[in-house]
């Protein structure tokens, strides 16, 4: 497919681990993505991986890069109400330009 | 502070009227772009632009049209034209466009456009 997919929902309990897993297209990205949208909000960059990397940690977030199967997850450790957000997979294409491709978002709801 | 707004936060148009979304950057950054949310579905660019003066159309440019006069503003109108206005428009800059971090979008915190 030509779209960057993710789940559209995840629920998890304050305290678990949760993951957040998006599939994307193009072999030749370099920069793999991660955004936070919090609720009637822009979106923030929350971390981002290189694609000769097959991990990065910063603090709770794992991010887990798997470039032959094009996969990338986001984990976050200790899930705290304040992390309910949706989350953005994203990539760059070129097509001719050089476009950021989003999935759908994930939206996680973390219950006290 | 450097940052990106957009305004209005909330919009109403009545079916068949123009409206212009506002868009301005301080953060010295090249690249503009405008995208739309819809529920359930990721963003989708509607035009950006690399340069001063220079813009092009994104996946769903059709009843949309920006302008690109001054580097830190980059207006966007939804026109008549579009047939299903209603949405959530973000607008985001980037120091530059390509394969590096150059890339990473700065966003504003959007406009809700509702047509009544």
């Amino acid at each position: 497919g030509e779209d960057v997919e993710q789940s559209l929902f995840l629920s998890v309990r304050e305290g678990d681990s949760s993951v957040i897993n998006c599939t994307y297209t193009d072999s030749s990205s370099t920069y793999l993505y991660w955004y936070k949208q919090e609720p009637g909000a822009g979106l923030q960059l929350l971390t981002y991986i290189f694609s000769n990397m097959d991990m990065k940690q910063d603090q709770r977030l794992t991010v887990l890069l798997n470039k032959k199967d094009k996969h990338l997850s986001l984990r976050i450790a200790d899930t705290q109400t304040g992390d309910s957000a949706i989350y953005f997979c994203a990539e760059i294409r070129d097509t001719g330009g050089f476009k950021t491709i989003f999935g759908a978002g994930t939206r996680l709801f973390v219950k006290a | 502070d450097g940052g990106i707004t957009q305004s209005p936060k909330y919009l109403f148009r009545k079916e068949g009227q123009n409206v212009t979304l506002s868009c301005e950057q301080n953060l010295n950054h090249d690249a503009m772009y405008w995208y739309r949310q819809d529920p359930g579905q990721g963003l989708r660019l509607i035009y950006y632009s690399q340069i001063v003066n220079d813009f092009q159309k994104g996946d769903i440019a059709e009843g949309y049209s920006v302008s690109r006069e001054k580097k830190e503003s980059f207006p966007l109108t939804v026109t008549s034209a579009q047939k299903n206005p209603t949405a959530f428009y973000l607008c985001a800059s980037s120091i530059g466009t390509g394969w590096d971090l150059n890339t990473e979008a700065f966003f504003g915190q959007g406009t809700r456009l509702t047509v009544v």
